[in-house]
């Protein structure tokens, strides 16, 4: 298993400004992901964050309103640049643990979230 | 290609009588099927999953799931609610083979738990 936090847990921001969400994995772990959950909607992927590379976007995501780092294997940053109100969101950091021959069977742990509202 | 559907965006059930959440999914490969419970206010915590093992999965807090390939299904079962299972709940598909590992969610199906 891993345990992840995520700071801030929830904030209040102006139009036009930008937040920066961190991610930290208690152990080393090959895949992190971003999620946004929209108000009562379901889990949509922003990006896989890479270590050491660029993150890898989803449709509908790109790099200049959400720029993701990832220094190394247990820590990585989202941003959610010039924000406006339909960001308000929940955004979740999650780790994959892979598992077997496989490899990619294993589930993934989340965060606690990061609660945005933007006014 | 992969998707997931959860039939049943609210399910109310009273408490002490028995939990059904339905899932079915589709997906190009063998999947991995999973559920996830999310609490109010808090993140996803992972319940049970199937990866081509047993067909019934148990799980935690005493739900269990049955992975039907003939239904393309793999529903959520509970014998007796309580209230502390009120919380919104996702049905998640992965490919289980190959390097695709990218997982889809299902829009979630939020439980209610009347005294």
């Amino acid at each position: 298993s891993a345990v992840i936090s995520q700071k801030p847990s929830r904030d209040i921001c102006q139009r036009g400004t930008s937040l920066t969400i961190q991610c930290q994995v208690d152990s080393q772990v090959t895949m992190m992901f971003w999620y946004r959950q929209q108000p009562g909607q379901s889990l949509t992927l922003i990006a896989t964050a890479n270590q050491g590379s660029e993150a890898t976007y989803e449709s509908g995501f790109v790099i200049d309103k959400f720029p993701i780092s990832r220094p190394n294997l247990t820590f990585s940053t989202l941003t959610v640049s010039n924000m406006s109100p339909e960001d308000s969101s929940i955004y979740l950091c999650s780790v994959r643990v892979l598992q077997g021959s496989l490899g990619n069977t294993g589930e993934l742990f989340f965060g606690e979230g990061s609660r945005l509202t933007v006014l | 290609a992969q998707s997931v559907t959860q039939l049943d965006s609210h399910v109310s059930v009273s408490e002490g009588t028995p939990v059904l959440l339905r899932c079915n999914y589709s997906s190009s490969y063998s999947p991995s099927l999973f559920w996830y419970v999310q609490h109010p206010n808090k993140g996803l915590q992972l319940l049970l999953k199937y990866t081509s093992a047993a067909t019934l999965v148990k799980g935690i807090n005493g739900f269990e799931a049955e992975f039907k390939k003939s239904e393309t299904s793999f529903h959520l079962t509970k014998p007796s609610a309580h209230m502390s299972d009120a919380a919104e709940y996702f049905c998640v598909v992965s490919p289980s083979g190959g390097s695709n590992y990218k997982l889809t969610f299902g829009k979630g199906t939020l439980l209610t738990v009347n005294p």
